[in-house]
């Protein structure tokens, strides 16, 4: 079964700080990879495509790497509106298609 | 503009069947995967199943086959999931989604346009 793993669960910053979150996948990935942001009562919103390409009006305090099992998302600069669950998401190895458990970005 | 337009709110009881819909605009429908997304209460995104409107193939994730059934309607523009007889587990906000990219037997890597979900509670 294909795993992705978040870490970590939750993270507590402060606005203006660095965010690093991470994901691991079971096996490795092709550049099928993605991640989202979801807001309260919102739908999840595409951040990054193809493991690192910014999605269409994404700020570019937002920025992500990774190849094979390890991948990362990094804000660089924490903004108010920022604070949120962080989702990955894999299509490389499917059906199924495969989301983390999610990082909960909470103010510190 | 690409929109997913979503059906609203259900409250139904165990056993009941029930069918929402995600209406797409602003995009060739037949030409885009369409994914299907639950979140339980206070959970974490599950990928359902997703369906090719131009030929209706449908995959479905191991945890949801024979749970619930995908379809389209190609005339509208929409797409669907649909459950015969709810649990009280099926609790959830169900969210499609438009998968950028692929072809006719591969979707896309990632979803780019989500709807706005559609909740339903199921409850005696």
């Amino acid at each position: 079964e294909f795993v992705l793993t978040q870490s970590p669960a939750t993270l507590s910053l402060s606005p203006g700080e660095r965010a690093t979150l991470s994901c691991r996948a079971s096996q490795s990935v092709t550049n099928s990879f993605a991640w989202y942001q979801q807001k309260p009562g919102q739908a999840p919103r595409l951040l990054i495509y193809h493991a690192s390409n910014r999605a269409a009006g994404i700020p570019a305090r937002f920025s992500a790497s990774g190849s094979g099992t390890d991948f990362t998302l990094t804000i660089s600069s924490l903004e108010p509106e920022d604070f949120a669950v962080y989702y990955c998401q894999q299509r490389s190895t499917w059906p199924p298609i495969t989301f983390g458990q999610g990082t909960r970005l909470e103010i510190k | 503009e690409v929109q997913l337009v979503q059906s609203g709110a259900e409250v139904k009881k165990p056993g009941e069947s029930l069918k929402i819909s995600c209406k797409a605009s602003g995009y060739t429908f037949n030409n885009y995967w369409i994914g299907w997304v639950r979140q339980m209460p206070g959970k974490g995104l599950e990928w359902m199943g997703i369906i090719y409107p131009g030929d209706s193939d449908t995959r479905y994730s191991p945890s949801f086959e024979g749970q619930v059934s995908i379809s389209v309607d190609k005339s509208a523009n929409t797409a669907y999931v649909q459950w015969s007889s709810l649990k009280a587990s099926d609790t959830a906000m169900y969210y499609c989604a438009r998968s950028h990219g692929g072809n006719a037997n591969t979707p896309g890597d990632y979803f780019d346009y989500w709807g706005q979900g559609s909740l339903v509670t199921v409850s005696s």
